[in-house]
């Protein structure tokens, strides 16, 4: 399988602290994007970076890439309590009618 | 507002059954796909079509086949359900290339 690892497992944060999340994957990339998912529900698109790119912010998230180390990183500043979810890291090939391949995810919880 | 809609949120099915899970977008997008979602396991893909009547294998197709006669619509088929197929099943869509998914909200499925 070609499925990323996220690190950690599980994070507990209080609000107002900032919350990182790590992303390793195994091959060659076109882009890497970062997804969120409610409990229960399906996921949604938080950001996408390039295999060119090396960081990209969206309001309070920040990602980076290291194509190198084949790594990513979320973090996601000023956490507040809506903040709690899983988050999930997608990588997308090169290759032409490839899907995205998800990682196990990070369950992160922000309480107040 | 773009939507792809699963045709049910929680389903409860007999051992031996055979039972279709349907996805349908409204976005007019190539790339259409099928997931299960386990604890501790993440985002594991079972099938993916990029084009009307194609089909590619994911990484866990054992026990499913698919169906796209219409590119806004796709169906997970389970020849006959087992107690292992319990999980959470999510369809997604995406244009062509690499770029963001849009999912359902998913499919509960308990097989009894």
């Amino acid at each position: 399988s070609q499925q990323g690892e996220e690190d950690p497992q599980a994070l507990s944060i209080q609000e107002g602290e900032n919350a990182t999340m790590n992303c390793s994957y195994k091959t060659s990339i076109n882009n890497l994007q970062w997804y969120r998912q409610n409990s229960g529900r399906g996921l949604v698109h938080l950001i996408l970076i390039r295999s060119n790119e090396r960081e990209k912010h969206s309001g309070r998230l920040r990602v980076t890439l290291d194509t190198s180390k084949k790594s990513s990183s979320l973090l996601i500043t000023a956490s507040r309590a809506a903040d709690t979810a899983s988050y999930f890291c997608a990588t997308a090939t090169n290759q032409a009618g490839t899907a995205l391949i998800f990682g196990k995810g990070t369950t992160l919880s922000v309480s107040s | 507002d773009v939507k792809v809609t699963q045709s049910s949120r929680y389903l409860v099915k007999r051992t031996g059954e055979k039972v279709f899970l349907e996805c349908v977008q409204d976005m007019d997008h190539e790339n259409m796909f099928w997931y299960r979602q386990d604890p501790g396991l993440g985002l594991r893909l079972i099938y993916f079509s990029y084009d009307v009547k194609m089909k590619e294998k994911g990484d866990i197709p054992e026990g499913y086949s698919v169906s796209r006669e219409k590119k806004e619509r796709f169906s997970l088929i389970l020849e006959s359900a087992s107690t292992n197929q319990t999980s959470m099943y999510l369809c997604a869509s995406s244009p062509p290339g690499a770029g963001e998914a849009f999912f359902g909200q998913g499919t509960r499925l308990t097989v009894v």
